[in-house]
């Protein structure tokens, strides 16, 4: 069966800390991976992508993920989290959009809270 | 600028009133989508569409129909909304090797 989980379903860090969220995927193809954040009362803007290539993929903010697919896993951070990236974060998993339905699967999300 | 456009944002109804949620997007996308946020579940895909007059089920789609006749607009519709929809709904469209785009969201109450 295809999904995607996260385990933590809230996480709290200190102003300035690292960060890492984590994302685990069961998926039958080769699987297009996404990191999304959805700010309060916001729709979700992405993070970044992964498509091919560099395992290591760099985003937006500051942040960046890692493919591992001996693990199926796909963690975002990020060297020093600001106050403004708290938020709720989704990985989410899909196939190639050519002949598919372009379908995502969303974990159920992870909510960061970040104190002072 | 780039954009999918939802409307309402915000919805009050009662169990029963057939009810219309708007989705528009400006970006020429081929594929749009619907999907229901709900806590501790993520997004769950309810319709999908791969152009325009086609159209498919997501994995809830029970209780919600959608149409396509042109290629911007993708909206959802609810003939007879029930309690367990309350919910917050996003649109969302895309292209080929193209993240998703998504709108804003509308949160609907059924009371």
């Amino acid at each position: 069966a295809q999904s995607v989980t996260q385990p933590d379903i809230h996480i709290t860090v200190s102003e300035g800390a690292s960060l890492e969220l984590r994302c685990n995927y069961s998926y039958g193809a080769t699987p297009y991976l996404f990191w999304y954040v959805q700010s309060p009362g916001q729709g979700l803007q992405l993070l970044l992508k992964y498509f091919s290539g560099d395992t290591l993929v760099q985003g937006i903010k500051g942040f960046e993920a890692e493919f591992k697919r001996s693990q199926s896993s796909f963690n975002l951070r990020k060297p020093s989290v600001h106050w403004s990236d708290a938020a709720e974060y989704f990985c989410a998993v899909g196939g190639a959009w050519l002949g598919n339905t372009g379908k995502l699967i969303f974990g159920q999300g992870t909510t960061l809270q970040v104190k002072p | 600028e780039a954009q999918v456009t939802q409307n309402p944002r915000y919805l009050i109804t009662v169990t029963g009133k057939k009810l219309t949620v708007t989705c528009s997007q400006n970006m020429n996308h081929e594929y749009m989508s619907w999907y229901r946020q709900d806590p501790g579940l993520g997004l769950r895909q309810i319709y999908y569409s791969m152009n325009v007059e086609v159209t498919d089920k997501g994995d809830v789609p029970e209780g919600y129909k959608v149409s396509r006749k042109e290629k911007r607009n993708f909206p959802l519709i609810l003939e007879s909304p029930s309690p367990n929809q309350t919910s917050l709904y996003f649109c969302a469209s895309s292209s080929n090797n193209s993240p998703l785009h998504f709108g804003n969201g509308t949160r609907l109450t059924v009371t």
